[in-house]
């Protein structure tokens, strides 16, 4: 069963600090990974993707991806009260008929 | 202006009922999927298609039907056979990036 972790918080962090979201997932072979971000009662939006180890910035985000320890991440600088919403990891295996595999979400709040 | 529409956004049905969710896309993409979330949960795959004509079973497609005619168009069909439909219905589509972009959704309510 192929899987993709994530705590599901709620993750709880002041304004202008970092936000430090994390997911694993279990298949060794996936190559692509995603971080949609949902805000509550609307649909998810694709924030960032990564394909290769290391990091990749984009503004306030930066994705990181560990595949020896199967691990990516995302890093939120500057927290803002609007970026309060579950955030969701989504991982892809071309071997798996161009389906992702998601995880649950993390609930993050940013506090004013 | 490119993207995903669903309609219409709020559904409601008696029991016994087939009722249909409409998705139309105009990104030229390829692969269209349909997720099924409910209240504090994550997204569930229930059937998607990758070329016009063909489509597969998602995790959990007993109870829904669904139609690949047109390149920009997957209806979905909830059946009278899903016993427990309302939740909030999300369409989605991907191009060879295989990044999923979603439409807004079709909140669905049994009454």
């Amino acid at each position: 069963q192929k899987e993709v972790e994530q705590n599901s918080g709620p993750l709880s962090v002041p304004e202008g600090a970092i936000a430090s979201l994390n997911c694993t997932y279990s298949d060794r072979g996936s190559q692509s990974f995603f971080w949609y971000r949902q805000y509550s009662g609307k649909s998810p939006e694709l924030i960032m993707f990564i394909y290769s180890n290391g990091d990749k910035e984009d503004g306030r985000f930066t994705a990181q991806l560990n595949k020896a320890s199967q691990y990516v991440s995302l890093l939120i600088r500057d927290s803002q009260p609007s970026d309060s919403a579950t955030y969701l990891c989504a991982v892809y295996n071309a071997g798996n008929n161009r389906k992702l595999i998601w995880g649950l979400g993390t609930s993050l709040a940013v506090n004013p | 202006d490119g993207g995903i529409t669903q309609s219409p956004k709020y559904l409601f049905r008696k029991e016994g009922q087939n009722v249909t969710l409409s998705c139309e896309q105009n990104l030229n993409h390829d692969a269209m999927y349909w997720y099924r979330q409910d209240p504090g949960q994550g997204l569930r795959l229930i059937y998607y298609s990758q070329i016009v004509n063909d489509f597969q079973k998602g995790d959990i497609a007993e109870g829904y039907s669904v139609s690949r005619e047109k390149k920009e168009s997957f209806p979905l069909t909830v059946t009278s056979a899903q016993k427990n439909p309302t939740a909030f219905y999300l369409c989605a589509s991907s191009s060879l990036g295989n990044e999923q972009f979603f439409g807004p959704g079709t909140r669905l309510t049994v009454l």
